[in-house]
């Protein structure tokens, strides 16, 4: 089965970059058939997709993040990551991190994390 | 950016009605359309993909329908754990986007 754990800081300092990294386990982050990325919810709001990241390092992000995003993958450590650099108050939000087939299906989340932009 | 709206914001129902939330797309989309459930505190969850492919796992009171910028999502007979915020995404064209959600309710 399938399992997918974020883990990082729950506070970062406004200015500063927002890390956090994905543990794949049930499955290898270099197969063909998947895509891996991230989604974030603000408190008591919707959806919104970040980016997703291919096992070739084809990357694909939301402009809304005004390129302060990247997506890496670990293959050593089953691991994708996130950094949001230049973070607001306005980054702060439940991120998830999730599988997508190649179809773009996202059909496995990870239980997510809150992350605070706050001095 | 492709905007999805969905329809009703919220609702009220009873155990064992039946459900429709509707979901449009600002344009056409084929049928790269998936719908999710999420309760509180918890990560979304997959119900359906490609408009009307039901995920596997997913009982079959749920059903998805449309195509092109219109879309449903149908819960034949609702049930005490179908109470939740159910959201449509369009997979169509990066970004990806969301609704903005339609929140099931107890009447």
């Amino acid at each position: 089965q399938l399992q997918l754990q974020e883990s990082g800081p729950g506070l970062v300092k406004p200015s500063e970059t927002l890390s956090l990294t994905c543990s794949v386990s049930g499955g290898s982050i270099s197969s063909r058939d998947y895509h891996w990325g991230w989604i974030r919810q603000p408190p008591g709001k919707g959806l919104e997709w970040i980016g997703s990241i291919y096992y070739s390092g084809a990357t694909y992000y939301n402009p809304s993040l005004q390129s302060r995003g990247t997506i890496s993958v670990d293959t050593s450590k089953n691991q994708f990551s996130l950094k949001l650099s230049s973070v607001t108050a306005a980054d702060t939000a439940v991120y998830y991190c999730a599988r997508a087939d190649t179809s773009m299906v996202t059909d496995y989340w990870g239980q997510g994390t809150l992350v605070t932009v706050s001095s | 950016d492709i905007q999805m709206t969905q329809s009703p914001s919220s609702l009220s129902a009873s155990v064992g009605d039946r459900v429709t939330i509707t979901c449009r797309a600002s344009q056409g989309i084929s049928n790269y359309l998936a719908w999710f459930q999420q309760k509180p505190g918890k990560a979304p969850k997959l119900l359906i993909y490609a408009a009307s492919s039901l995920q596997s796992g997913v009982p079959s009171k749920f059903s998805g329908s449309g195509s092109g910028t219109d879309f449903t999502l149908t819960i034949s007979s609702l049930q005490p754990e179908d109470f939740a915020t159910y959201y449509c995404q369009q997979y169509n064209g990066i970004p990806f986007t969301f609704g903005p959600g339609t929140k099931v309710d107890i009447k």
